[in-house]
């Protein structure tokens, strides 16, 4: 049963922490990446990877740090540098850069 | 930088109507695609429509680019209340990665 999985579907955290969410695929895809969504608005791209040990900044990667050491997995680092990270986060893979993105069923965090 | 911009922000039909939304971008592209979000849930890719390419079906769904008007429509015809959802475009214009609008919320009333 192919797909991408996410976990911890919530995930409560205190300030100054850091967490990791995780994310794995196994469909083959070369690429992965990071969004964030907060409440009522778009996709926001925080980092991606177009091969395994090496990842890009998306627009909004300042606070999160990401590795690449397996194809399959792609786990996401909030730090705690930032500065509002309570948020929905959705993981997503896709064959090659441009091409349709698989999502995973997201985490939402919250940070109190 | 959200790229893509959805048109309207929310829709609210009877089923069985039609649905349009819309999607418009500033520069280049080299494929438009929509998504479908259930609430609280992840995106579900629904069609990719290329830059040389006009029209494309998906069942009830039919998709349209104008790139002379840098604008995309998603047409959802004979709705049905499983239909309600937040429908996104994204692009990659300027040959960056798949960038997202803010959305439709559409809802399907019974």
């Amino acid at each position: 049963d192919g797909g991408i999985t996410q976990s911890p579907k919530y995930l409560f955290r205190k300030e100054g922490q850091n967490v990791t969410l995780s994310c794995e695929q196994n469909l083959n895809h070369d690429a992965m990446y990071w969004y964030r969504q907060d409440p009522g608005q778009g996709l926001r791209l925080i980092y991606y990877s177009q091969i395994v040990n090496d990842f890009q900044k998306g627009d909004i990667a300042e606070g999160y740090s990401v590795s690449r050491e397996k194809k399959e997995s792609f786990p996401l680092t909030v730090t705690s540098a930032q500065k509002n990270p309570t948020a929905f986060y959705l993981c997503a893979s896709s064959i090659g850069i441009r091409s349709a993105l698989y999502f995973g069923p997201g985490t939402r965090l919250t940070v109190t | 930088s959200q790229q893509g911009e959805e048109d309207p922000q929310a829709l609210s039909i009877q089923e069985g109507e039609n649905a349009t939304m819309n999607c418009s971008y500033k520069t280049s592209i080299n494929n438009l695609q929509w998504y479908r979000q259930n609430s609280g849930r992840g995106l579900v890719h629904l069609i990719l429509i290329r830059s040389n390419e006009r029209e494309k079906h998906s069942g009830r769904l039919r998709v349209t680019l104008d790139t002379s008007k840098k604008s995309s429509s998603l047409l959802i015809t004979a709705s049905r209340a499983a239909d309600t959802a937040s429908y996104f475009c994204a692009t990659d214009e300027d040959n960056n990665d798949m960038r997202f609008g803010a959305g439709t919320r559409l809802t399907v009333k019974p």
